[in-house]
């Protein structure tokens, strides 16, 4: 496609369910990131992604934080037992190779309740 | 909706003048920066990166000026318009470490006209 594509746009979770959150990259982009961004701050890093490899995950914030990119495309992350403080915005980025060009999505707004 | 500039520092400028905006970056190892304009409910849009071996890189209206010696970055933007009222991110990425990228806190430019 023609950018980084997120699904669903938004998502209300009553605390302790499950969600899963999807990224289509741009068609051949080797890298890809995930990103949380609460309300009125900058975007703090998850988890990254070359092909299906993660490379990186230091940014998970617990064991409830999952992320999969199996076939080295399309990209889920999932989240168990939603808290509220979960409630942000999570971002995908792609890049056609390390360090160069990140393209973010629009991203997947969670809200707990 | 919610505003991504809530709580965030904010530079207003007249419709047509210069917009210089700052940001001083944390890690000295740090070798590849970007600005990323963010509006309302949308991703952050790649705006322009600069390597640590240049000082200085243009694009259209826009230039990055990169002083490793005090670690500060800069974002001019020439003939500012009201399309460019945002919040502007710089980020960081130390490329011989880990490719993820460290955001600034972000500044919300806004434009009167």
């Amino acid at each position: 496609g023609a950018g980084v594509s997120q699904s669903p746009r938004y998502k209300v979770a009553k605390r302790g369910q499950d969600v899963a959150l999807r990224c289509d990259p741009i068609s051949g982009h080797v890298s890809l990131f995930w990103y949380q961004q609460a309300l009125g701050q900058g975007p703090e890093f998850l988890t990254y992604f070359q092909n299906e490899a993660q490379l990186d995950k230091s940014g998970l914030p617990s064991d409830r934080f999952f992320a999969e990119r199996p076939e080295g495309s399309v990209s889920t992350l999932k989240i168990q037992r939603t808290q509220q403080e979960d409630s942000a915005v999570y971002l995908c980025a792609s890049s056609p190779s390390i360090n160069y060009g990140y393209t973010f999505g629009s991203g997947t707004r969670l809200t707990v309740v | 909706g919610e505003s991504v500039g809530l709580h965030l520092p904010t530079l207003s400028v007249q419709e047509g003048d210069n917009s210089i905006i700052n940001c001083a970056y944390s890690n000295s190892a740090s070798d590849y920066f970007i600005w990323y304009k963010q509006e309302s409910g949308k991703g952050p849009q790649f705006i322009i990166d600069i390597r640590s071996n240049m000082d200085k890189r243009q694009g259209q209206r826009v230039t990055v000026l990169l002083n490793k010696t005090v670690k500060h970055l800069s974002l001019q933007i020439a003939a500012t318009q009201p399309g460019d009222s945002a919040v502007y991110f710089c980020a960081e990425s130390n490329t011989g470490a880990n490719s993820k990228l460290t955001f600034g806190k972000g500044i919300t430019l806004s434009v009167r006209p």
